[in-house]
């Protein structure tokens, strides 16, 4: 079956630290990823996606992500992260019927 | 300003009265979508529609219904809703449905059907 997982529901970071937030995927075929942000009483907004070349891909607000095939991640990170990241993300991915997949989500709390 | 707005924001109503949500978008976006929120379970799409009078169901379309009559709009319907479809809902368009471009979403609607 395809699918996304973001095995953690919350992370909690130090302001000034570096973060990571997990996905890892399961789809037929080469996949197109995404992350997106929520922020209270707002609707997704798209932070960055990995389609074809270079495995690391940067984004809005300092954030980047990396694709690895052979694990079959597309981890968020982000080298010092801000109090302003705390919100709501979200991985997606294409899956072969060209629908997307959106994972539960993980909270990130960051830590003044 | 590219948007994707959602109308009403909140509502709160009866079981089995008929409610529309409307969508609409400005970006002449082929693809719209819609998706509802509940906690745990992350966002599940209800239909989509990859043109106009082309639609389709996602994960979740019992008790939903929608249209496309034209490219910016993509109401739902809500024609007996229950308490069970209380959610927060989202609507989302995006340029074609070839799923290689992001999505725009618009601000939620929070439904309460009591």
């Amino acid at each position: 079956a395809q699918s996304v997982a973001q095995p953690e529901d919350q992370v909690n970071v130090a302001e000034g630290n570096p973060l990571t937030v997990k996905c890892t995927y399961s789809v037929s075929g080469n996949p197109y990823l995404f992350w997106y942000v929520q922020y209270p009483n707002r609707g997704l907004q798209f932070l960055l996606k990995y389609i074809t070349g270079d495995n690391l891909v940067k984004g809005s607000y300092g954030f980047e992500a990396e694709f690895n095939k052979s694990q079959t991640s597309f981890h968020l990170k982000k080298p010092s992260a801000l109090v302003s990241d705390s919100a709501l993300y979200f991985c997606a991915v294409r899956a072969l019927d060209d629908k997307i997949i959106f994972g539960k989500g993980t909270r990130l709390h960051i830590l003044p | 300003e590219a948007q994707v707005t959602q109308n009403p924001r909140y509502l709160i109503t009866v079981t089995g009265k008929k409610l529309t949500v409307t969508c609409s978008q400005n970006m002449n976006h082929e693809y719209m979508s819609w998706y509802r929120q509940d906690p745990g379970l992350g966002l599940r799409q209800i239909y989509y529609s990859m043109n106009v009078e082309v639609t389709d169901k996602g994960d979740v379309p019992e008790g939903y219904k929608v249209s496309r009559k034209e490219k910016r709009n993509f109401p739902l319907i809500l024609e007996s809703p229950s308490p069970n479809q209380t959610s927060l809902y989202f609507c989302a368009s995006s340029l074609t449905g070839l799923g290689n471009q992001p999505q725009h979403f618009g601000d939620g609607t929070r439904l309460s059907i009591l």
